[in-house]
């Protein structure tokens, strides 16, 4: 059974960084396409970044452009969004999720909360 | 980026039709937004019920269908069952972006 599971979110002062993980089992990670997607606390579900099979092509959302960075470890199966300049806007559940397979494929969200 | 606009709230009558929309800010919604529907009920990651307009999932109830209708891209439910009752987003897939819609809110009543 496909499974994705992130890691890495916690309280964290605004300006600050974190790492967000995700590892990924029970498929070829290196074959797909993969997404990351927040959900700010009691509202929609917002696009945040994707990334090629082969990490080679990026795409980011307006609201985090030039402060997310999206990479991938196709040996370790591994999904990383390195934040930088976290705001409290940034405030949310962060869910990976399998783009290449037509979203099939879901995490459980790691909470991310951006307060002093 | 363009703002994806669908119905706040709608409400269905057990073994009822309804019908969700969603609208695109640049235009008319076409089979090249590669649109997606995702179910989402409290406390539970997102689920994909369409991709690409109108194919469904494996686990995806014959109940749910996608369609094109008024330039809109459109989840269709027939037979509206009482765990039908969650969140829906729509998704569109398109030139290097992605943007979800604001959702629906689903309530069988």
């Amino acid at each position: 059974e496909v499974q994705l599971l992130e890691s890495g979110g916690g309280l964290v002062q605004p300006g600050g960084s974190l790492r967000l993980s995700c590892a990924a089992s029970a498929f070829t990670f290196s074959h797909y396409v993969m997404s990351w997607v927040r959900q700010l606390p009691g509202k929609g579900l917002e696009w945040v970044s994707t990334i090629s099979d082969s990490g080679d092509t990026t795409h980011y959302a307006d609201s985090v452009k030039g402060r997310f960075t999206v990479s991938r470890d196709n040996s370790k199966n591994t999904l990383y969004l390195q934040m930088n300049s976290l705001r409290a806007e940034d405030t949310a559940v962060y869910y990976c999720a399998t783009e290449g397979s037509y979203y099939d494929s879901w995490g459980q969200g790691t909470l991310v909360t951006v307060s002093s | 980026q363009a703002v994806v606009t669908q119905e706040p709230s709608l409400t269905v009558s057990p073994g009822g039709t309804v019908t969700l929309t969603c609208g695109s800010s640049t235009g008319a919604v076409t089979s090249g937004h590669y649109v997606y529907w995702f179910q989402q009920k409290p406390g539970q990651a997102p689920r994909t019920l369409i991709y690409d307009t109108s194919n469904k999932h494996s686990w995806t109830p014959a109940r749910f269908s996608g369609s094109l209708l008024g330039g809109k891209a459109a989840l269709t439910l027939s037979g509206a069952q009482p765990e039908d009752e969650a969140e829906y987003y729509c998704f569109f897939l398109y030139s290097g972006t992605r943007v979800f819609g604001g959702g629906t809110k689903l309530t069988v009543l």
